[in-house]
């Protein structure tokens, strides 16, 4: 299992521009998680989606939007790019995000908005 | 609203020296996690405590949560270079979501 996985690992990008992020699980896991983590701030969840076809705000939705069209992919749309969204981004899963859950993270998507 | 405040923000300690972070939320907690962030990786799960005035150890790492429920320690003994990394403390709210604490950067001096 290559457990969850984004693309791209790096991106730059110019004020105004858009991109998406992708995120990909093999672990049939229902829940899925944005975060952006930023020096001093420890990790702050964007939006999640507790299934197929769901999508709910975090704690800093503003300027992202985000699908979740297929079980195990989860996507974050920055439609135009400031440079306050230059951060590290971290897509997680966990299976039903009941309260003995984990989350599982991938690697990262270091994202720099000039 | 709901926060999750972690404290140092960095530590630096000799090897073999003891290290703690410590961790309290403004609200009772559900359970609470620890997670461990490598230099340039990913926050990779290493606990989860659920019960009041719960202490669980692995190996050189003892984590404890209060009797309240609103805050929670890490303690590795005798440090060693490969616990360099960030240490965070994540809480699950009555909500069903989890906050994170601001996370413990530890450098290990050899």
């Amino acid at each position: 299992n290559a457990g969850v996985t984004q693309t791209p690992k790096f991106r730059v990008l110019k004020t105004g521009q858009s991109m998406t992020l992708l995120c990909a699980q093999d672990m049939n896991h229902e829940y899925m998680y944005w975060y952006r983590q930023d020096p001093g701030m420890g990790l702050r969840l964007i939006h999640y989606s507790v299934g197929e076809g769901t999508t709910a705000k975090g704690e800093v939705p503003d300027g992202y939007n985000v699908s979740r069209l297929k079980k195990q992919n989860f996507l974050l749309g920055l439609e135009s790019a400031a440079p306050s969204q230059t951060s590290v981004y971290f897509c997680a899963s966990s299976y039903l995000g009941q309260i003995t859950d984990t989350q599982y993270f991938g690697p990262g998507t270091r994202l720099t908005v000039l | 609203g709901q926060q999750v405040m972690q404290i140092p923000q960095y530590q630096h300690v000799q090897e073999g020296e003891d290290f703690t972070t410590y961790c309290n939320s403004s609200t009772t907690l559900s359970n609470i996690q620890w997670y461990k962030q490598r230099p340039g990786g990913h926050p990779v799960f290493l606990i989860q405590l659920v019960k009041s005035g719960e202490v669980k150890k692995q190996k050189r790492l003892t984590f404890q949560f209060g009797e309240a429920k609103k805050n929670s320690s890490l303690h590795i003994t005798a440090t060693q270079t490969t616990d360099v990394g960030t240490y965070f403390c994540a809480g699950l709210v009555n909500t069903g979501k989890l906050i994170f604490g601001q996370g413990t950067t530890l450098q290990v001096k050899p």
